[in-house]
């Protein structure tokens, strides 16, 4: 069965601490991405990855680092260097320009 | 600068009634726009897109509306059923920069009573 999947589903670290939330996905899709959604907002880029090896800074990349070592992988550092880590974190891939996103189900993480 | 309002946090309707959700643009680069339906603790899904060669994609109960003269979209649910309430996200899609630029709405949480 095809999907994304994130874990863990709930994470909690305490301020200073670098944390990283995994993102794993079995759909064959090149583009990859990571949004952060907080309380009223939508959904904001924070990086994304169209291939293995390469990645791009979305809207909100600050303290923030990726890497994509394989096409199937694509792991989100939050660095203690972001102000406001508390969140819900999702993973997305696409199969290109112009498809859906297919989503993950998420990490909600509280740094306290 | 938001690009993509849905000016309604919140909607409800009765079950069988039709469910309308708003969606404004205001970047001419945009020309694809899909819906997202989220429920708590969940991932989006996708439900449906329309390419701005269009001006209405149906699929099932879920029509998309899409006025490019006036940048608004809508999503119409007929009829609306008590599954249906979930948080929906309008975005648009377009070119900028030479690179895809894809932009979400806060979404508009809907409720369906039965």
């Amino acid at each position: 069965d095809g999907g994304i999947t994130q874990s863990p589903k709930y994470l909690f670290r305490k301020e200073g601490q670098n944390v990283t939330l995994s993102c794993e996905q079995n759909l064959n899709h090149d583009a990859m991405y990571w949004y952060r959604q907080d309380p009223g907002q939508g959904l904001r880029l924070i990086y994304y990855s169209q291939i293995v090896n390469d990645f791009q800074k979305g809207d909100i990349a600050e303290g923030y680092s990726v890497s994509r070592e394989k096409k199937e992988s694509f792991p989100l550092t939050v660095t203690s260097a972001q102000k406001n880590p508390t969140a819900f974190y999702l993973c997305a891939s696409s199969a290109g320009s112009r498809t859906p996103l297919h989503f993950g189900n998420g990490t909600r993480l509280t740094v306290t | 600068d938001q690009q993509v309002k849905q000016n309604s946090p919140s909607l409800s309707v009765q079950e069988g009634r039709i469910s309308i959700l708003n969606c404004d643009y205001t970047n001419s680069m945009f020309d694809y726009f899909l819906w997202y339906k989220k429920y708590p603790a969940e991932g989006p899904t996708f439900l449906i897109s329309i390419s701005s060669i269009k001006d209405k994609n149906e699929d099932g109960r879920f029509t998309v509306f899409l006025n490019k003269s006036a940048k608004h979209l809508s999503l119409h649910i007929v009829p609306s059923q008590p599954g249906d309430s979930a948080v929906y996200f309008c975005a648009a899609s377009g070119l900028e920069g030479g690179s895809e630029k894809l932009v979400f709405g806060k979404g508009t949480k809907l409720t369906v009573n039965p």
